[in-house]
């Protein structure tokens, strides 16, 4: 079935370092690819998606690129803040049935000043 | 306009309790989704309703999990009765549209933290 694996955290930077968080799925058809992000105390909200290959999601100065040849969807911001401290959720749907996400393990990503 | 809420944002109870927990999805959205993480696995869906309706309910764990929506309104997942294992965080989600249409992104609550002692 279909899967998405993403690094391990907790992922701990200073306040404008570059943030990759490395995400890769399997899935038997072709997938739309989601990054959501929950904030302490809050609902998980969608941060960006892709629907096709190449295609790259961005939204608050993350981006994240849909490779199908590497089938992954890494996220990336150039110059992370506190604000960004969360958990960041890498997910997929298949765009031939519902759209329930499957979703990884999560990433928690820790900014210090 | 409201989010989606979720009572009680945390729940202690013993092995062999009953719990139950409520979600209220956003004002007019027919689709309902329950999801549980478990600590530090991926958050795993469990049901979908379409108003009162059913409309999925593969990912449910066993039969000591019972969900309803009655009116098409709220939604409670009861737990009875509890083991270790329901210890989780469980999330409620909504939408409009569930198909390939357009209104099908899921607005999440901010999730029941269910600790089973």
């Amino acid at each position: 079935g279909d899967s998405v694996t993403q690094m391990e955290g907790p992922v701990t930077l200073s306040e404008e370092a570059f943030l990759t968080i490395n995400c890769t799925y399997t899935a038997t058809g072709y997938p739309s690819l989601f990054w959501y992000v929950q904030y302490p105390g809050e609902g998980l909200q969608l941060l960006l998606k892709a629907t096709k290959a190449d295609d790259k999601g961005s939204n608050k100065g993350f981006e994240a690129t849909y490779r199908k040849e590497t089938t992954s969807f890494h996220l990336e911001k150039g110059s992370v803040q506190v604000s960004d401290s969360a958990v960041y959720f890498c997910a997929l749907s298949d765009r031939g049935g519902s759209y329930i996400p499957t979703f990884g393990r999560g990433t928690s990503l820790i900014v210090h000043p | 306009e409201a989010g989606v809420t979720q009572f009680p944002s945390h729940s202690v109870i013993e092995k062999g309790q009953t719990v139950t927990l409520r979600c209220d999805p956003i004002s007019g959205h027919d689709n309902l989704y329950w999801y549980r993480r478990v600590m530090g696995k991926e958050i795993k869906f469990l049901l979908h309703f379409v108003k009162e309706s059913k409309q999925d309910e593969s990912g449910m764990p066993n039969n000591r999990f019972l969900a309803e929506r009655t009116g098409g309104t709220y939604s409670t997942l009861k737990v009875q009765p509890a083991e270790l294992e329901d210890s989780g965080v469980y999330f409620c989600a909504s939408s409009q549209g569930w198909d390939r249409g357009a209104n099908n992104e899921q607005f999440f609550g901010p999730g029941t933290r269910l600790t089973v002692l």
